[in-house]
């Protein structure tokens, strides 16, 4: 069964503080994502990774880091958290539609309370 | 421009009637793959059902089945004998085949299932 796990699943961080979000996946595959969801604006994407090393910008990446150390492992960063950055974040892995792989998997989110 | 948008924000039914759920998409590329997630009260997002841009049959499984529309960028969920539990936020994604796999979201549609 793929699995996609977040940790923390909650969090209260203050402003101005580092928060590091972490997502590890068993799927085993290429493609890992970090969205967040605020009400009224559904999915939007903030970084996302092909693989162990890489990570690629999304359509949100002001005010966010990511780090793939590995192929399981895919991190986001928040170097100085604002309360602008209260909402609930994703992570998913996915691999080549065309190639077999039917969907993307997420995990269960994290809730992030930025104070 | 690739976008997707679903137009109806909630939608309240009568259990165990049918139901549709409407998404448009915008996209230059020929070959694309559709999605329909769920997200449930708790707020974990489940993946329904697929249709990929070249195929002609409209996709089911169990009581999920599409309404593909190619000429009209249209790909619309349908429910039948709906049941309490399938109350929840869908989403639609399209993910073109040259964007490397990245998925486009709708905003979704709130369904509420009466009893």
């Amino acid at each position: 069964e793929a699995a996609v796990t977040q940790s923390p699943r909650n969090k209260v961080a203050v402003t101005g503080g580092k928060v590091t979000l972490s997502c590890n996946q068993t799927n085993n595959h290429n493609n890992m994502y970090w969205y967040r969801q605020d009400t009224g604006h559904g999915l939007r994407l903030i970084h996302y990774s092909y693989g162990a090393g890489s990570t690629e910008k999304g359509d949100i990446p002001d005010g966010y880091k990511a780090s793939r150390p590995s192929q399981e492992n895919f991190s986001l960063i928040l170097e100085l958290a604002t309360p602008s950055q209260t909402s609930v974040y994703f992570c998913a892995s996915g691999d080549a539609f065309d190639r077999g792989n039917t969907e993307v998997f997420f995990g269960k989110g994290t809730r992030l309370t930025v104070v | 421009a690739q976008k997707v948008t679903q137009t109806q924000t909630s939608i309240s039914v009568m259990e165990k009637t049918t139901v549709t759920m409407d998404c448009v998409y915008e996209t230059q590329d020929s070959s694309y793959f559709l999605f329909w997630y769920k997200q449930t009260a708790s707020g974990e997002i489940v993946f329904l059902i697929r249709q990929d841009s070249y195929k002609k049959e409209n996709a089911t499984v169990g009581h999920y089945s599409l309404n593909f529309q190619k000429p009209k960028s249209s790909i619309g969920l349908i429910i039948t004998a709906t049941q309490i539990e399938d109350s929840a936020v869908y989403f639609c994604a399209m993910s073109p085949l040259d964007s490397n796999y990245q998925l486009i979201w709708g905003s979704g549609t709130k369904l509420i299932i009466k009893p």
